[in-house]
């Protein structure tokens, strides 16, 4: 029973550019949520996608962006990269929309130049 | 909008021991759920223990356990018989009822020793 995947490990990007973080949910698992989680510091929330729509947004400027597709599967896109961009991107999928428990990912480790 | 504090940054323990590690938070709702996740270095959140608010009845999982105080609005997560392998970073973590969306606190580091 696979956990959830995320995709790459490490990246690597410089300043204006644009990157695609990727995640399959645990098996069973219909939701998808996102959670930027700088050095030090605890994950903060970015955005849920439940039913192939976004139905939570944290406070994040426009620049963040994600997609769900029908198999459940999900992106991040972040466009116009800064340098305080840098961190760990983590995926927790659900069953369900609300108050189910999360199971993460290993993240993706974003570095910005 | 909620908060998350943890009011302490790092701990330590001796194996075998217990420890506390203490979380306060801040809301309006009255329906929320509270977890405890544990993160090592190899980076994967993993759930720890659920409470459910509306339950008076202190959530528990083998050798972890918590205090739910709920007028207090406070936390705490009690390991016993620490291990080697609960070294780790503790995040406690805030949900309110219908939603998704977790509020973390900044975290406290645990390292169990010899």
């Amino acid at each position: 029973d696979a956990g959830v995947t995320q995709s790459p490990t490490h990246l690597i990007k410089t300043r204006g550019q644009q990157v695609t973080l990727r995640c399959s949910p645990k098996s069973g698992h219909d939701t998808v949520s996102w959670y930027q989680q700088a050095l030090g510091q605890g994950p903060q929330f970015i955005f849920q996608y439940y039913e192939e729509e976004e139905r939570q947004r944290g406070n994040f400027p426009d620049r963040f962006s994600g997609h769900q597709f029908p198999n459940y599967s999900s992106e991040l896109n972040v466009n116009a990269l800064l340098l305080g961009d840098s961190a760990l991107y983590l995926c927790a999928s659900s069953w369900g929309q609300s108050n189910q428990p999360q199971h993460f990912g290993d993240g993706t480790r974003l570095s910005i130049l | 909008a909620q908060t998350v504090t943890q009011s302490q940054p790092e701990m330590s323990v001796q194996e075998a021991e217990t420890v506390t590690l203490s979380c306060t938070y801040d809301t309006s709702e009255n329906n929320y759920y509270l977890f405890w996740y544990k993160q090592p270095p190899s980076r994967q959140m993993i759930l720890v223990i659920r409470q459910e608010a509306y339950k008076q009845q202190n959530a528990t999982e083998n050798r972890f356990s918590v205090n739910f105080q709920k007028a207090a609005k406070s936390f705490s997560l009690k390991i016993s018989d620490s291990q080697l392998g609960d070294t780790a970073m503790y995040f406690c973590a805030f949900q309110q009822g219908g939603g998704n969306k977790l509020t973390f606190g900044t975290g406290t580091q645990l390292k169990v020793e010899l």
